[in-house]
Formats: structure tokens, sequence, C-alpha cells
């Protein structure tokens, strides 16, 4: 299947701070990519939706100005957890497709806010 | 709103033994039903996936039972084994650009 590359893979930052995680399609252009959040022992959560070259389209109680989302090529989007909270520890994992294919997911990043 | 609702939510299978899981979904315009594995620390990866013009989908030891009237599908691990532990998620979309729904998830542990 078509891999997808999310980077980093854990991260550990201080409260107050934003981080930046990139999410790329390293095989084929991702015209949609997806963000998604998941607490431990719980579903995956989807965060926002980006189309290559548009605004993302957020789900309803997602900030978007907490969790900014880029999607500025076919090959890469990036996630940015502004002043972030112990609160917004999580996993989070992007997916990405093309037109003609279903979702591959992302290996994840463990966000840990201290 | 639980769009897509999943059962057991902890599942013990023995070697060898049969593991199934159960899912339903409300919308019916829902027509691409995926299955995803994932382990821990790291994210979902396909298994195997169904339309609804088809009832049943075999890959291996992994079969997909699909009822279109009954808005039911589920997923069956023959011959399951200790690498089989994982958590398994059933998921809907409408095809597209549209986004998947997932399941609650099941928790799949093999025992020797």
């Amino acid at each position: 299947g078509a891999v997808v590359s999310q980077h980093p893979s854990w991260v550990i930052c201080k409260s107050g701070t934003s981080v930046k995680i990139e999410c790329r399609s390293l095989d084929f252009q991702a015209t949609t990519m997806f963000w998604y959040r998941q607490f431990p022992k719980q579903s995956l959560m989807l965060m926002a939706t980006s189309n290559e070259g548009s605004k993302a389209t957020y789900e309803q109680g997602v900030e978007k100005d907490k969790f900014l989302i880029n999607h500025a090529s076919l090959t890469l989007s990036t996630l940015t957890v502004t002043s972030a909270h112990p609160e917004d520890s999580s996993f989070y994992i992007c997916s990405a497709r093309d037109r003609h294919t279903e979702a591959f997911f992302g290996q994840g990043t463990r966000l840990t806010v201290v | 709103q639980q769009q897509v609702k999943q059962s057991p939510q902890s599942l013990i299978v023995q070697k060898g033994g049969i593991s199934i899981i159960n899912c339903a979904y409300e919308n019916t315009a829902f027509d691409y039903f995926p299955w995803y594995q994932q382990f821990p620390g790291k994210g979902p990866a396909l298994l195997i996936a169904i339309r609804p013009d088809v009832s049943e989908k075999k890959e291996g030891r992994f079969t997909i039972s699909f009822n279109k009237s009954a808005k039911q599908f589920s997923l069956h691990i023959m011959d399951s084994q200790p690498g089989d532990s994982a958590t398994y998620f059933c998921a809907a979309n409408s095809g597209g650009y549209q986004k998947v729904t997932f399941g609650t998830g099941t928790k799949l542990q093999v025992i020797p």
C-alpha cells in the first residue's frame, strides 16, 4: 500500500509553546489529508479535513486557531498545536488519500505537554 | 453522534480459535466499509474492506460478512494467532473525499 510518513513520532514540549507535526505522502499525491486525535483506549476522532490549496474544514468542537493545519502541497500537510497545554497531550494521526484510493494512515505522533 | 457501533469492546480468544467482531451503522449513504488493525503506539493499518454490493469478502484468514438490509457487518479472524493481538476498528465512509467514521474499537487478545 501507499506510504504516509509522519514526523516526529513523539515530542515533548513545555506548556505554552507550539509544536508542529508533519505528514507526508511518499509515493502518491495526496489531494486530501485528514488529522485525527486519539486518547488512550479510545477511537480516532477526526479533527479536520484539508484539501490541497484550500483551507481546512474543522469538525465541530475543534478550535481552528489552536490547531493550525496547512496543506500547501500535494505531499505535505502540517498540524501546529499552538500554545499547547497538558490537556492537548494525545496521539495525533494523519491520513492521506488521492482521488482513487482509500486513505492511508501515518504512524502517529505522541505529544506530551509538560 | 456515534454513527458506527462496534462490539465487543474487548475479546479474548485462544490460539487457533475464531475471533468475531461486529459493527452496525446508521447512515445509508455509507458505501465503503474498511477494517483497520492498530498496534500500540502505531497508526491504524488497513486490513480488509468491502463495498455493499457483495455479502462477503475473504482475504487469507480474514473475512468480512456484510448484511446490507440489517446495516451490519462483521470481521471474522480464522485460526487466530498471538500476533493478531491488537485493537481492531471497523469504519465506514461514503466515498469520494469523505471522511472515515470509526467504530469504538475492539481490543483482541489471542492467548497461546
